[in-house]
């Protein structure tokens, strides 16, 4: 069956250290691969998409690499801030039967400590 | 621009009663979703639309029914509520490119409580 995996316990980081999330896969042959970022209380929010062709992808603070042939992508976040702590969510395209969706890792809490 | 959203934010219901869950979405993005999370299980699919009149199954649907006359609407339906339904809901949408959806836009949630 189809596993998405994310490190099920949180992850504390220093502020102004690098954190990284791991999210691995199995049964899986996406396209594209989404990280996505929650607050408690509030809906998931789009971060970043890479896709299978792409080994990595950068936005200000964050990096996302994307290895096929092993299953697994990490997300970074350089320089983390407090404003960072959030759980991170991975997520893979799905072909249904009439048409596409994305199914999501259970995701990983981050906490950024001063 | 309101974007997508939900409502109710907040509902109690009991067991058996049928429940309708309301998402409204002013991009008029062709995908639609909805997901209902739960403690130890993370975001779980319930149904997706392609586009309206086209609906199709996800991992949970078993006890929902969904459907969609018009792009900008995606309402779920819990037509005899369970306890087990009791969750946080999410809606979302997105655009089709490409041939694929992408990016996810997820509205505020709802609370459903079933004593």
């Amino acid at each position: 069956s189809q596993k998405i995996e994310q490190n099920s316990e949180a992850l504390n980081i220093q502020e102004g250290k690098t954190a990284t999330l791991t999210c691995n896969y199995t049964n899986y042959s996406p396209a594209y691969l989404q990280w996505y970022r929650q607050d408690p209380g509030r809906g998931p929010v789009f971060l970043l998409l890479i896709r299978e062709n792409e080994k990595e992808k950068r936005k200000e603070r964050l990096k996302v690499t994307f290895d096929t042939t092993l299953k697994q992508s990490l997300f970074h976040i350089t320089a983390s801030q407090p404003a960072d702590s959030a759980t991170y969510l991975c997520a893979l395209d799905i072909t249904g039967s009439r048409g596409y969706a994305l199914n999501f890792g259970k995701g990983t809490s981050l906490l950024v400590t001063p | 621009d309101a974007g997508i959203t939900q409502s109710p934010r907040y509902k109690i219901t009991e067991t058996g009663r049928q429940v309708t869950l309301m998402c409204h979405q002013t991009w008029s993005h062709s995908y639609m979703f909805w997901y209902r999370q739960d403690l130890g299980h993370g975001l779980r699919l319930i149904y997706y639309s392609a586009a309206a009149d086209i609906t199709d199954k996800g991992e949970v649907s078993d006890g929902y029914v969904v459907s969609r006359s018009k792009t900008e609407n995606f309402p779920l339906t819990l037509e005899s509520a369970t306890r087990s339904q009791t969750s946080v809901y999410f809606c979302a949408s997105s655009e089709q490119l490409a041939g694929l959806q992408e990016t996810q836009y997820f509205g505020p949630g709802t609370r459903l409580l079933v004593l």
